[in-house]
């Protein structure tokens, strides 16, 4: 089937400006997880949604970053007033049900801000 | 702090010379350990989750193992298409509780020469 699907592929931007991430998870599944790995720091978790609850945003590195999940599917990761450090590949999985169930990642959202 | 350490960084092998990764953990309560695989410009790749200490499992030449601090990724005879990032991970609670984050090791990159 098809797995977790992320657009755009590739964005550049300029620094200051907002923007949009987004991530289709697999079909049916209920947890949906952010990452952002860039170079030199691996890959770090930004945040969780599972169902209805609230989702864990504990890894959010500052205002400036937010997510939603509507219906309790498609999520949109925005940054907004990117910055330079925020360049760096975000991903995103699913997994069927609650941690610790396996995560599926998506080929990722490569972020260039200049 | 929980923390999963990698090691060795980088290995470079010969095709058909086997040789085994490292993936160390400090984790309060394990919940799993789950291993990757990551190629250039893509997402990880879901290989193995391990959930008790002495757990095995295989995929093709590629053989995972768990001990209470370690688990180890075996590769026997590999090939040049073995190459890649090896990523392993674990769960650990977010600040509601949950175990949806996951701690990334740094992982090892493997080259595999024909």
């Amino acid at each position: 089937g098809a797995g977790v699907s992320q657009s755009p592929s590739n964005k550049v931007t300029e620094k200051g400006k907002d923007v949009e991430l987004r991530c289709d998870p697999i079909s049916g599944h209920t947890a949906l997880y952010w990452y952002r790995q860039s170079l030199g720091q691996g890959l770090e978790f930004l945040i969780y949604f599972q169902g209805n609850s609230a989702p864990d945003k504990s890894g959010l590195p500052s205002d400036r970053f937010s997510a939603e999940r509507t219906g309790g599917s498609v999520s949109t990761l925005t940054i907004q007033r990117t910055q330079q450090e925020d360049s760096a590949v975000y991903l995103c999985a699913s997994s069927p049900s609650s941690p610790p169930d396996t995560q599926y990642f998506g080929p990722g959202t490569r972020l260039t801000v200049l | 702090e929980d923390q999963v350490t990698q090691s060795p960084e980088a290995l470079r092998l010969q095709e058909g010379e086997s040789s085994s990764l490292n993936c160390s953990y400090t984790v309060s309560g394990l919940r799993g350990l789950f291993w990757y695989r990551q190629d250039p410009g893509k997402g990880p790749e879901f290989l193995f989750t391990l959930y008790s200490a002495g757990e095995e499992k295989e995929k093709e030449r590629l053989k995972a193992t768990l001990t209470k601090k370690e688990s180890f990724l075996h590769i026997t005879a590999p090939k040049p298409e073995d190459s890649a990032t090896y990523l392993c991970a674990v769960p650990t609670p977010g600040r509601s509780g949950n175990t949806g984050k996951l701690i990334f090791g740094q992982g090892t990159t493997l080259q595999v020469k024909p």
